[in-house]
């Protein structure tokens, strides 16, 4: 079956650095995906990886092992507003999004 | 990026009703439409891939009578949610790939319906 694991919550502290991991196993793989999603509202697009490595935009990094079927997203210097919901997706070989539960993240003062 | 809005943003009604949400690519074409529906705290659970001049291809325990999916354009695409019941309050979002190969979807901002 398919299956992406991400932990349910994670807590850091404002101003430093949190690493959120996703595990998959998909049929097919075309992509992975992290979007950032505050309550209430649609997912945002963060990042796009289909090879293996790390990708940095900005305060943002997203790095993916597909041996491993590993990602994970580095944020950096963290921010009040960066309290979200932090979601990791797959494309499976229809190019279909299979979608992790979300990782909720909360930052503190 | 692309644009994709969503109509209307939040609706309530009473039990037994219709209610349409429109979902617009707003400066592009959009053949495919991704309809998604998500409970508090959870995933995004994939409902349908609405398909611009075809039938639209539901996913494995969606009604398809009941969730009736209308992509009647390149820019607009329809889900109209039939005889509505609590059960069915939830969050709507669609989503829209810009490129032959998906590589990124744009969402609408979402329709929370609220059913009484």
């Amino acid at each position: 079956g398919q299956n992406i694991d991400q932990p349910t919550e994670m807590t850091a502290t404002e101003g430093a650095i949190v690493q959120i991991n996703c595990t998959y196993q998909t049929s097919g793989f075309n992509g992975l995906f992290w979007y950032q999603q505050h309550a209430g509202e649609a997912p945002t697009f963060l990042s796009y990886n289909v090879l293996d490595g790390l990708e940095e935009k900005g305060r943002f990094s997203s790095f993916l092992s597909r041996s491993k079927g590993y990602s994970y997203l580095l944020l950096k210097e963290l921010q009040m507003k960066d309290s979200a919901s932090y979601l990791c997706a797959v494309g499976d070989s229809n190019y279909q999004l299979i979608w992790g539960a979300g990782t909720k993240l909360i930052i503190k003062p | 990026g692309a644009v994709v809005s969503q109509h209307p943003s939040r609706v309530i009604c009473k039990s037994g009703t219709s209610v349409k949400i429109e979902c617009r690519s707003l400066d592009f074409q959009a053949t495919t439409m991704f309809w998604y529906r998500q409970f508090p705290k959870k995933s995004l659970m994939l409902m349908a891939t609405s398909n611009e001049g075809s039938k639209a291809t539901y996913e494995q325990g969606v009604e398809k009578d009941k969730f009736l999916i209308n992509h009647a354009s390149l820019t607009l695409s329809t889900l109209t949610v039939t005889s509505a019941h609590p059960e069915d309050s939830s969050f709507y979002i669609c989503s829209a790939p810009t490129s032959v190969d998906y590589n990124e979807q744009f969402f609408g901002p979402g329709t929370r319906l609220t059913v009484l």
